[in-house]
């Protein structure tokens, strides 16, 4: 079990253009959520998600984020736009259900915005 | 802002002594977790205390709660360099919250060999 896998570890990118972060789960995980923690900043809750449901978003910023977790595949959270200010450690992290569970983390996708 | 509320922002110890770390919150919740991140790397469940507990011990942690004056506190004994890192705090309210943890802004621990 290789835990919950995100990629890619960094990632750079211009103003104004896209970046996707992948997340897949720890095996028999179908609950994911996303993380941010920007510099000198704890982790700051993004998004829950579940198989093709988004549960509770009410950590994203309204305009330009936008996350998935569709039946196949990695959970993906795309950020249109980017801005310096963007410019963080995105981590994921799964469980099997909700209740007393810790989390499993993935190590984090580094954005760096240029 | 941040519920989670932890002292002291840095720890500096030699190996071998005891580690204390504390966290404080603001409303009600479900459970409190600790977690490490070692630097520039993902975070590490260590232990959950439920709200109805009172201490819960893991290996060389004891994780203490306290929901009459929102704290809970950490204690690393016999320390090592190895346990070096940031550790925090976070809290789950339950119910439609779960999954939505709400984390403190972390003790740098150093432990010196």
């Amino acid at each position: 079990n290789a835990g919950v896998m995100q990629n890619p570890r960094h990632l750079v990118r211009r103003r104004g253009q896209e970046a996707r972060l992948r997340c897949s789960p720890m095996k028999g995980h179908s609950h994911v959520y996303w993380y941010r923690q920007l510099p000198e900043e704890g982790l700051k809750f993004m998004v829950y998600l579940q198989k093709e449901n988004i549960i509770d978003e009410s950590g994203m910023p309204k305009e330009r984020f936008s996350a998935e977790f569709p039946k196949e595949g990695p959970s993906i959270l795309r950020i249109q736009q980017v801005v310096r200010g963007d410019s963080a450690a995105y981590f994921c992290a799964s469980s099997p259900r909700t209740g007393d569970y810790g989390y499993t983390f993935g190590s984090g996708t580094r954005l760096t915005v240029v | 802002s941040q519920q989670g509320e932890e002292d002291p922002q840095a720890l500096s110890i030699q190996e071998g002594e005891n580690a204390t770390m504390n966290c404080s919150y603001k409303t009600s919740i479900n459970n409190l977790q600790w977690y490490r991140q070692n630097s520039g790397r993902g975070l590490v469940h260590l232990i959950l205390i439920r709200s109805n507990e009172r201490e819960k011990h893991s290996g060389r942690l004891r994780v203490t709660l306290d929901t009459s004056k929102k704290s809970s506190s950490l204690l690393i004994t016999a320390s090592r360099a190895a346990d070096t890192a940031s550790y925090f705090c976070a809290t789950e309210a339950g119910g439609t919250s779960y999954g939505k943890l709400t984390f403190g802004q972390g003790t740098i621990l150093t432990v010196h060999p």
